[in-house]
């Protein structure tokens, strides 16, 4: 069956620190990975995605993401969080009949 | 501009009332979703739908109905069934139409609280 699990429920990093969130999916296939950030009260927004080739994903607002097959992982990262970046991340993988399923999310607070 | 609108941002319902959450996109999208959100427990699929005049019940369905009359109209009716609807819902779209699942774009939410 698939799943995401998302195993941090909070992380807290000074503002300039570098960030990774782990994300660990489960499927048959190759997965088409997703990340989404929401801001309180606000609906979820795309950041990167992962459907094939190259391994390492460029997103929106310096995120970035690297797909690793053996470890059935597909973390996301940023070299230097910013105070903005503070907000839920969710993980998501996408399924064959249009299906998907994402993680429980993980809370970002940033400390100036 | 495309994307995807919910109106009301904020519901109030007395226990024992239906109330009909709105979901509107302009992105051509064949696929629909609603999912329900309450804190720590992530996105729950409530309903979704491919194509018009077509849904499939999600993971929590129960108390809750929609309709797909129109490709860019998914609205979604919390009923007094539903036992505990003080959530935040979320609606999203997709292309659809393939045998994988394409991005997902979401709207803005709606509160709903019971009183």
């Amino acid at each position: 069956a698939q799943s995401v699990t998302q195993p941090d429920i909070h992380i807290t990093v000074s503002e300039g620190a570098s960030l990774e969130l782990r994300c660990n999916y489960s499927y048959g296939a190759t997965p088409y990975l997703f990340w989404y950030v929401q801001s309180p009260g606000q609906g979820l927004q795309l950041l990167l995605k992962y459907f094939s080739g190259d391994t390492l994903v460029q997103g929106i607002k310096g995120f970035e993401a690297e797909f690793k097959r053996s470890q059935s992982s597909f973390n996301l990262r940023k070299p230097s969080v910013h105070w903005s970046d503070a907000a839920e991340y969710f993980c998501a993988v996408g399924s064959t009949g249009n299906q998907f399923y994402f993680g429980t999310g993980t809370s970002l607070t940033v400390i100036p | 501009d495309g994307g995807i609108t919910q109106s009301p941002k904020y519901l109030f319902r007395k226990e024992g009332q239906n109330v009909t959450l709105s979901c509107e996109q302009n992105l051509n999208h064949d696929a629909m979703y609603w999912y329900r959100q309450d804190p720590g427990q992530g996105l729950r699929l409530i309903y979704y739908s491919q194509i018009v005049n077509d849904f499939q019940k999600g993971d929590i369905a129960e108390g809750y109905s929609v309709s797909r009359e129109k490709k860019e109209s998914f609205p979604l009716t919390v009923t007094s069934a539903q036992k505990n609807p003080t959530a935040f819902y979320l609606c999203a779209s997709s292309t659809g139409g393939s045998a994988r699942a394409d991005t997902q774009y979401f709207g803005p939410g709606t509160r709903l609280t019971v009183l």
